[in-house]
């Protein structure tokens, strides 16, 4: 069984805040890693899927980095937007098949007015 | 981006009947789709993989004759649960491939009393 953690669990932050999260995969039989954003209610979104290691991509204030040497990537929202509240999840992929995608359990951003 | 759509949303229903779940791709055609379930603070776990035209790969551990699923059409793929018992409440959710992403139903939960 694979694990793929995701820190913190939740995290409450105030508009305008920049914060970022953790979610760590097994470092060997690296494919790819995928962020979800999850709102309440609706379908998740993809984010961005990154395959090689030192990748860093970005859309709009929301970024995100890659380490698949150690085994942890890292996303950053830049001047935090109540609208940016959510679920982001993290799915580590050994292969190129999404049958083999693997979710952490998520990290439930909270941003207040 | 593609939408898939999933129904019902939610679904209560007593001890041993039986509820269908659909999936549909909105505007694009999908020979696989995959059907998740998510217990109360864990991740999405990969219950089956649904192939138009033939029959689904179920994950270790999921029952075939539980959980039955039909993949008629290229744009259809239905969950069904059989004989449902209060374990099986849960958060159901599909998803699909599309040009290099995946792309998620809205989910439905699902409560046995």
């Amino acid at each position: 069984i694979l694990n793929v953690e995701q820190s913190p669990q939740s995290l409450h932050v105030q508009e305008g805040d920049s914060t970022n999260f953790t979610c760590s995969f097994p470092s060997s039989n690296f494919y790819a890693l995928h962020w979800y954003r999850w709102e309440t209610a609706k379908s998740p979104e993809a984010l961005f899927v990154m395959t090689l290691n030192g990748d860093e991509k970005k859309k709009g204030r929301i970024s995100a980095t890659l380490n698949t040497k150690e085994g942890y990537s890292y996303l950053y929202i830049k001047g935090s937007q109540p609208e940016d509240s959510a679920t982001y999840l993290c799915a580590f992929n050994k292969n190129s098949g999404y049958s083999t995608l693997t979710f952490g359990k998520g990290t439930m951003l909270l941003v207040s007015p | 981006g593609a939408v898939v759509s999933q129904h019902p949303s939610w679904v209560i229903c007593k001890s041993g009947t039986s509820v269908k779940i659909e999936c549909r791709s909105l505007d694009f055609q999908a020979t696989t789709m995959f059907w998740y379930r998510q217990f109360p603070k864990q991740s999405l776990m990969l219950m089956a993989t649904s192939n138009e035209g033939s029959k689904a790969t179920y994950e270790q551990g999921v029952e075939k004759d539980k959980f039955l699923i039909n993949h008629a059409s290229l744009t259809l793929s239905t969950l069904t649960v059989t004989s449902a018992h209060p374990e099986d409440s849960s958060f159901y959710i599909c998803s699909a491939p599309s040009r290099g992403e995946l792309f998620f139903g809205e989910g439905s939960r699902l409560t046995v009393l």
